[in-house]
């Protein structure tokens, strides 16, 4: 199975402020890498696919990179409502998810 | 919209079974594969197995094989996971999720998008 970290644990920003979230596998999983946000309360809401793909209805402020095994997602300026859990999620070889990254506020 | 609509929260005791239900709406049900995805109380996220809405071809990871039955009934486009003999570490919410791309009705690994509204279940004496 492929195991999935991310760092770190939580993250605490500025609103305005850049946050840079890291994701890691185990083995490589190419670009089948996909991020979601989890706001208490609330289902995941796919945010990127495919490493870098935003999907319908993300804000440009969120963006991501990496292949392999090594993943970043990026929030360029923190808005109020981008304070949450974070996961990453390989669907290389089925499906495992990171433990979570989450954002608070600083 | 695509929307995914499950059913109401549930109260089991320890070896009974639990079988929640994921109704689609907004796509044709049989295009792609629903996956469901379970989240214990202040855990992370755990896949729990697939099922392709075209064939009922089902996959599990090897923790749940034995306990767990994904099931579709493509005329009410409906997607059932059933698990049995229910411990209190079973206690989680349950999501339902479709999966993001059409090739997901002949494999199981794809990114989710979107999730359903979730289901608790717990699992008490």
């Amino acid at each position: 199975e492929i195991v999935m970290t991310q760092s770190p644990a939580t993250l605490s920003v500025s609103p305005g402020e850049r946050a840079t979230l890291s994701c890691r596998a185990s083995q490589s999983v190419n670009s089948n890498l996909a991020w979601y946000q989890q706001k208490p309360g609330q289902a995941p809401r796919l945010l990127i696919y495919g490493a870098s793909t935003r999907a319908t209805g993300i804000p440009a402020r969120f963006s991501g990179s990496g292949s392999g095994t090594e993943f970043i997602l990026t929030i360029s300026s923190l808005q109020s409502e981008d304070f949450a859990v974070y996961y990453c999620q390989q669907y290389n070889t089925r499906d495992t998810f990171g433990p979570g990254t989450k954002v608070d506020i600083k | 919209q695509v929307q995914l609509v499950q059913s109401g929260a549930e109260v089991k005791k320890p070896g009974a079974s639990v079988k929640v239900s994921c109704k689609a709406s907004g796509y044709t049900f049989t295009t792609y594969g629903i996956s469901w995805v379970r989240q214990a109380p202040g855990q992370g996220l755990e896949w729990m197995g697939w099922i392709s809405a075209y064939n009922g071809n089902t996959n599990y990871p090897q923790k749940l094989q034995g306990r767990v039955t994904m099931t579709t009934d493509t005329s009410t486009s409906t997607a059932y996971m059933e698990l049995r003999s229910l411990r209190s570490d079973d206690t989680a919410v349950y999501y339902c999720a479709k999966m993001g791309s059409s090739t997901s009705v002949f494999k199981s690994a794809d990114w989710f998008d979107p999730w359903g509204q979730g289901t608790l279940v717990t699992v008490s004496s």
